[in-house]
């Protein structure tokens, strides 16, 4: 069975601290992602990563880092976290072109900064 | 600036009813649709998918309609079941460039179907 893992399902930070979510596939998809989805907003696109060590900025990358350097893992930092970066974070991996079958999404990480 | 819109927060229909959930979208580019349901705690899973060459997809009680004059497109849910209960996303693609695949999404419909 096909899998996105998200390391975390449930996370509670501070506020300055250093917050890393992992997520790993293991369906040798060239695509990354990582979303956010707020009630309301939908899922909004942080970064995403078309290969090894490239990263491209999304929608909202105010805040956030992340880094690739296996094909299988992919990883977001919150490099200062703040109250505003609570939500629930969404990883994704796809083939080049989404057109074959779409996204796999890992389950999720609610994160909590207090 | 909000690409792709679902202008439904939520709808709620009767089972065995049909459950009609749309959504509109801005970029002309956009040559590819798909639907996501998504439950409680777990990810978001792929549902059905339309290319722009089409104006319909079905795949069992699943229809997606594509109206690219209007840019708007439908998902037909018939008969509605209570394991329907859902968000549903809808979101859009363009095709080669440097795109890679990206998907944007709209802001999600929650589906409630009553027994």
């Amino acid at each position: 069975d096909v899998k996105v893992t998200q390391s975390s399902r449930y996370l509670v930070k501070r506020t300055g601290e250093k917050v890393f979510l992992e997520c790993v596939q293991d369906m040798d998809h060239e695509n990354m992602f990582w979303y956010r989805q707020d009630p309301g907003l939908g899922l909004r696109l942080i970064y995403f990563s078309y290969d090894v060590k490239m990263k491209e900025k999304g929608d909202i990358p105010e805040g956030y880092s992340v880094s690739r350097e296996k094909k299988e893992r992919f990883s977001l930092i919150l490099e200062s976290a703040s109250t505003n970066q609570t939500s629930m974070y969404l990883c994704a991996s796809s083939f080049l072109n989404a057109r074959r079958g779409g996204y796999t999404f890992g389950s999720g990480t609610r994160l909590t900064v207090v | 600036d909000q690409q792709v819109k679902q202008n439904s927060p939520s709808l709620s229909v009767q089972e065995g009813r049909i459950s009609i959930l749309n959504c509109d979208y801005t970029n002309s580019m956009f040559d590819y649709f798909l639907w996501y349901k998504k439950y409680p705690a777990e990810g978001p899973t792929f549902l059905i998918s339309i290319s722009s060459i089409k104006d319909k997809n079905e795949d069992g009680r699943f229809t997606v309609f594509l109206n690219k004059s209007a840019k708007h497109l439908s998902l037909h849910i018939v008969p509605s079941q209570p394991g329907d209960s859902a968000v549903y996303f809808c979101a859009a693609s363009v095709a080669g460039g440097t795109s890679y695949g990206k998907l944007t999404f709209g802001q999600g419909t929650i589906l409630t179907v009553h027994p």
